[in-house]
């Protein structure tokens, strides 16, 4: 079956650096990827949507300038949360859409931002 | 924004009791599937409904698509320790591609 490789599985970083996770789609092409965010106890929050070669579309209040996606190839999206602050500690997760597999889903990046 | 309202939100039963979750919206879905999340982890599909009044079954699980494809229901029968877990409902609407998650129901099963 299909499998998205997320990394890291988990980060610690001091407030006001950047990190960057990285999600890719191991053996399938993905033209769409997706950003989620999951706080303690809550259900999965879109952050947005990656396409291949074009700038995401972000959701309302998401900020793109905080939050940058790269999608620069067909099996390999980022997203970087650009100086991370202790609200933004939280469960990033990406989806990866194949024509063949659907939507699967990396295993989470836990960020924890102190 | 579609929303997609589960309920319970929480739900703590012994093992071998049958339990419903439901799934509804006021937005109409071209798909809609379900999903179970460990601690930690990322969510695993269960099964996906396409079709009005189209029922599915997974071994103890049953899934229900409502006539007019705004709602569903997981039915589990008999449940088991092993069935803990965070389950959530995901649609697609319309022609997007994007996937919108239900609020979750957190089950524990007890022995």
């Amino acid at each position: 079956g299909a499998v998205v490789s997320q990394h890291p599985s988990r980060v610690i970083c001091k407030s006001g650096t950047s990190v960057k996770i990285e999600c890719r789609s191991l053996d399938f092409q993905a033209t769409t990827m997706f950003w989620y965010r999951q706080f303690p106890k809550q259900s999965l929050m879109l952050m947005a949507t990656s396409n291949e070669g074009s700038k995401a579309t972000y959701e309302q209040g998401v900020e793109k300038d905080k939050f940058l996606i790269n999608h620069a190839s067909l099996t390999l999206s980022t997203l970087t949360v650009t100086s991370a602050h202790p609200e933004d500690s939280s469960f990033y997760i990406c989806s990866a859409l194949g024509e063949q597999y659907g939507y699967t889903f990396g295993s989470g990046t836990r960020l924890t931002v102190v | 924004t579609q929303l997609l309202e589960q309920s319970p939100q929480f739900l703590s039963i012994q093992e071998g009791e049958n339990l419903t979750v439901y799934c509804n919206s006021s937005s109409v879905f071209s798909s809609l599937q379900w999903y179970r999340q460990e601690p930690g982890e990322g969510p695993v599909l269960l099964v996906t409904v396409v079709t009005g009044g189209e029922v599915k079954k997974l071994k103890r699980l049953t899934f229900q698509f409502g006539d007019a494809r705004k709602d569903s229901s997981l039915h589990i029968t008999a449940a088991q320790p092993g069935d803990t877990g965070l389950y959530l409902c995901a649609g697609v609407a319309g022609t997007a591609s994007k996937l919108t998650f239900g609020t979750g129901t957190r089950l524990q099963v007890t022995l």
